[in-house]
């Protein structure tokens, strides 16, 4: 079965560069979530579309900003990288938001490391 | 706000039980029980939708007390696959938003 395809899944960046995390979700998916996990931490939310619209925002930084295309894909864009934001960056997508009856499937996620 | 769980570790010997506990200081639409293996995605394990709800997967178990704003996990006969970090995630009831908050996490390990 498809599940939801992140890229890269590994990225090294320099402090003040940009990085784009990609996510592709699960065919007829509608929703997509974007969810940060520093080590030995929780997922902290960022930010979720819902037919590609945002639908909701987390504890986002304004550095990053993030949008849902025409065929549900996913993209994050993070500028002026800090050493702080390197983290395992993980996408989920789920089935409809008219609240959750539905459990996310999380991509494999990207690990972004900044030096 | 994010679910509290209890404990935050726990150490099984092979066919042990251990039990993991979330609550919430909000009233709850669904309570979502995730595992989450070392450098990889926290898998869905199962969802709850209404108080008094308990679904098993597996010999991995949970119940939902909607009253108390409260699930619990159970890991019964635990196997050394059920290894790795659980987390709940929760929906309040009144809300306009749709994302789980997760808690912080209860790291499970199974010894032969």
């Amino acid at each position: 079965a498809a599940g939801v395809i992140q890229s890269p899944r590994h990225l090294i960046k320099e402090k003040r560069e940009t990085a784009t995390l990609k996510c592709y979700p699960i065919p007829r998916h509608d929703t997509v979530y974007w969810y940060q996990q520093g080590p030995g931490q929780d997922p902290q939310f960022l930010i979720s579309f819902y037919e590609k619209m945002q639908s909701d925002k987390g504890s986002i930084p304004d550095r990053f900003s993030a949008q849902q295309f025409s065929d549900y894909h996913s993209e994050l864009n993070m500028s002026s990288l800090e050493l702080g934001d390197s983290a395992l960056y993980f996408c989920a997508s789920s089935l409809g938001t008219a609240k959750l009856n539905y459990g996310y499937t999380f991509g494999s996620g990207t690990r972004l490391t900044v030096v | 706000q994010q679910p509290v769980q209890s404990p935050q570790a726990v150490i099984l010997r092979e066919g042990e039980d251990a039990v993991i506990n979330c609550s919430s200081s909000k009233a709850l639409y669904s309570v979502h029980w995730y595992r989450q293996k070392h450098g990889e995605a926290p898998v869905f394990l199962m969802i709850l939708l209404k108080g008094g709800e308990q679904k098993g997967h597996d010999k991995i178990s949970a119940s939902f007390n909607e009253k108390k704003q409260q699930s619990s996990l159970y890991l019964t006969a635990s196997q050394l696959s059920y290894s790795g970090t659980y987390f709940c995630g929760t929906e309040p009831k009144l809300s306009n938003d749709y994302k789980l908050s997760f808690g912080a996490g209860t790291t499970v390990t199974v010894r032969a």
